[in-house]
């Protein structure tokens, strides 16, 4: 199984609205990304968890709070977005999050906000 | 930090023809991969490739590291080729970011 889930694949929320983002993987690794795409531009880092821990925060604003439950999923939270914020929202894997792993990406949430 | 440019930006092809798309990285790399993100935004990871050559049925790269550039050839095209190819690179100095390329889109048409 080289496969990692999103759920939803689309989602529309209101400005006031709270809403999650949830992925899953279930190949061992023990890295997870969360990636912000644009259309017509290449994904952008947002987080990384390692072993469960958050390694990395690119200085997301805070009305995205990611949440890692356990190895195999990982889940994003969303609280007053604003239109902007609108874009496809990319969970990503690898097997630990050493410089040398390959990335394997799930299909995306369509994220609009109104 | 690195810079990563890819060529050509857009490119038509007809069915059945070949292509070479191109990376260019500006430092010594650790990880370089290629993605196909197709029309409907899955991103596919096709090779994992930081030196020499692989292929994978119609598909082929090969990365140079010393001269910092890698290649992704598509032989026979098919129009489930079509999409964005994004190549993507890291620099262990940088830690676990990969850097993405801005993308060529390719269109394959029947």
């Amino acid at each position: 199984d080289t496969e990692v889930t999103q759920t939803p694949k689309h989602l529309v929320m209101g400005m006031t609205n709270k809403k999650s983002l949830k992925c899953e993987q279930h190949m061992g690794h023990r890295a997870m990304y969360w990636y912000k795409q644009k259309a017509k531009k290449p994904p952008e880092l947002m987080f990384v968890y390692s072993y469960e821990k958050l390694s990395i925060n690119e200085s997301v604003p805070s009305r995205f709070s990611p949440e890692c439950p356990n190895s195999s999923l990982l889940n994003l939270h969303l609280h007053a977005l604003q239109p902007e914020d609108s874009a496809l929202y990319l969970c990503a894997s690898s097997l630990t999050q050493r410089s040398t792993e390959k990335l394997f990406f799930g299909s995306g949430t369509q994220l609009s906000v109104l | 930090g690195i810079q990563v440019e890819q060529s050509p930006p857009d490119l038509i092809l007809q069915e059945g023809a070949n292509s070479t798309l191109r990376c260019n990285f500006s430092d010594s790399v650790n990880n370089l991969q290629w993605f196909h993100q197709n029309p409907w935004g899955q991103l596919i990871n096709l090779f994992y490739i930081p030196s020499g050559t692989k292929q994978n049925g119609r598909l082929s790269a090969t990365t140079v590291a010393t001269e910092r550039y890698s290649l992704l050839y598509i032989s026979s095209s098919q129009t489930t080729d079509s999409g964005v190819y994004f190549c993507a690179v890291l620099n262990y100095l940088e830690g676990s970011r990969l850097t993405f390329g801005e993308g060529t889109q390719l269109t394959v048409n029947p």
